[in-house]
């Protein structure tokens, strides 16, 4: 399967405890996004990368929240000290940006947070 | 920022009639509408998308139309199937420092019943 990969799919924690989360995007794909979509809602963009260059992250939800992307490959997005409220699904995209062409993104299908 | 609305919220149909979302965006450098449909726990999965050098798109029973100077952009599905039932979700790409991510509605449940 090419396209992009999440792990773990499902996570328990209790609060206050740190949880990562990885995604592998589609090989050739420079660009990728994470997002959070909580019930009934549409995925909120959260941050992305233009291959290892994390070029907008203001809209992370607080300074509990942090990604990378090291290599321009992977990239992995940790919160720390959770808290209930973080509870939601965790969709990582990816897509290819050159001069004159943009990919649509293609998500994965993501890593569902459950903090008791 | 921009901001994207969708409605309605939920919609039913018969098999075999026509269902029509609705969404308006706020920002007028927006350039890119797709439209995403999500099953339920699974990702969302494009289905098609327009760029604002369009009006109209269609691929088979699904067709987008865009409207630039009321910013506002639809997706219609002829011939519903109860296969087409799902979360429909619009965006609009984010122009800015947001190097094209997406801003969604908040989705259309649609049923299909046979």
């Amino acid at each position: 399967d090419t396209g992009v990969s999440q792990n773990p799919r499902h996570k328990i924690t209790k609060r206050g405890q740190n949880v990562t989360f990885r995604c592998d995007p589609i090989s050739e794909h420079n660009r990728l996004y994470w997002y959070r979509q909580t019930l009934g809602q549409g995925p909120e963009f959260l941050t992305y990368f233009q291959n290892e260059a994390q070029l907008e992250k203001s809209r992370l939800l607080s300074d509990r929240f942090s990604a990378e992307r090291p290599k321009g490959s992977f990239s992995t997005l940790e919160i720390q000290r959770t808290e209930q409220g973080d509870s939601a699904m965790y969709l990582c995209a990816s897509s290819l940006v050159r001069s004159s062409y943009n990919s649509p993104l293609h998500f994965g299908n993501g890593t569902r947070l459950t903090v008791t | 920022g921009e901001n994207v609305e969708q409605h309605p919220s939920t919609l039913s149909v018969q098999e075999g009639d026509s269902a029509v979302i609705k969404c308006t965006y706020s920002d007028s450098a927006s350039n890119y509408f797709p439209w995403y449909k999500q099953e339920l726990g699974k990702r969302p999965q494009l289905i098609i998308d327009i760029r604002s050098n369009v009006g109209e798109k269609k691929d088979q029973r699904i067709a987008v139309t865009l409207n630039k100077t009321a910013k506002h952009f639809s997706l219609h599905i002829t011939e519903t199937q109860p296969e087409d039932s799902a979360v429909y979700f619009c965006a609009a790409s984010m122009s800015g420092n947001s190097g094209y991510a997406l801003n969604f509605g908040k989705g259309t449940s649609l049923l299909v019943t046979p």
